[in-house]
């Protein structure tokens, strides 16, 4: 079956701009992650999902990121005001439940001007 | 505050050697422990998982353990092969009731096996 999909692959965008990242992830899996990954350093997180609501948001660095997953399936990760220091690589992961595998999409490359 | 800490620097070692990844964890007390691998320009892939009641798990050529004492788990391949090179995440996770399945992820460590 299809693993989770990221779109767009690579998003470059001027500070001060608004960006949508979209995730795809695996069918029936009900848990849902966003990572950001800079260059050398492993994924960190940022937010959770469980169904439609945001189990965890503890990871969102302010309240210029926003995500939303309103069916429970498909996700968006939204930033307001982008800033050169939000350029790195967005990684989304989903689970059939918290607490075990979870499988990662190929992540969105966003750079910042 | 939790840390996570691996060998920053480059692991070199020969086909059909064992190499060894370490991971130490700081200020923290994971239900459990993840094993992941990343390969330039794509996503992290699970290879193992082990739980906090588990010593040691063994899945084809790898091999995990886990010390909640020491507070490390050491990451194993054995028989080595050019194919293994890659960056290997260490992702420890839990967080006793309130188990999110947020991982906290190390730096990596990049392996390169040479033929």
């Amino acid at each position: 079956g299809a693993g989770v999909s990221q779109t767009p692959s690579n998003k470059v965008t001027e500070k001060g701009k608004y960006v949508e990242l979209r995730c795809d992830p695996i069918s029936g899996h009900t848990a849902l992650y966003w990572y950001r990954q800079s260059l050398g350093q492993g994924p960190e997180f940022l937010i959770y999902f469980q169904g439609t609501g945001a189990a965890d948001d503890s990871g969102l660095p302010n309240d210029r990121f926003f995500a939303v997953r309103p069916e429970g399936s498909v996700s968006t990760l939204k930033i307001q005001r982008t800033e050169r220091g939000d350029s790195a690589v967005y990684l989304c992961a989903s689970s059939l439940s918290s607490g075990i595998e979870q499988f990662f999409g190929p992540g969105t490359r966003l750079t910042v001007l | 505050s939790q840390k996570i800490e691996q060998n920053s620097e480059a692991l070199n070692i020969q086909e059909g050697k064992t190499a060894t990844l370490t991971c130490n964890y700081t200020n923290y007390s994971p239900a459990y422990l993840q094993w992941y691998r990343q390969d330039p320009g794509r996503g992290p892939v699970f290879l193992l998982l082990i739980r906090e009641n588990e010593k040691e798990k063994r899945k084809e050529r790898l091999k995990v353990t886990f010390d909640t004492t020491l507070k490390q788990s050491l990451f194993h391949i054995t028989a080595s092969q050019p194919a293994d090179s890659a960056t290997y995440l260490c992702a420890p996770g839990g967080h006793g009731s309130s188990n999110t399945g947020k991982l906290i992820f190390g730096q990596g460590t990049t392996l390169q096996v040479k033929p």
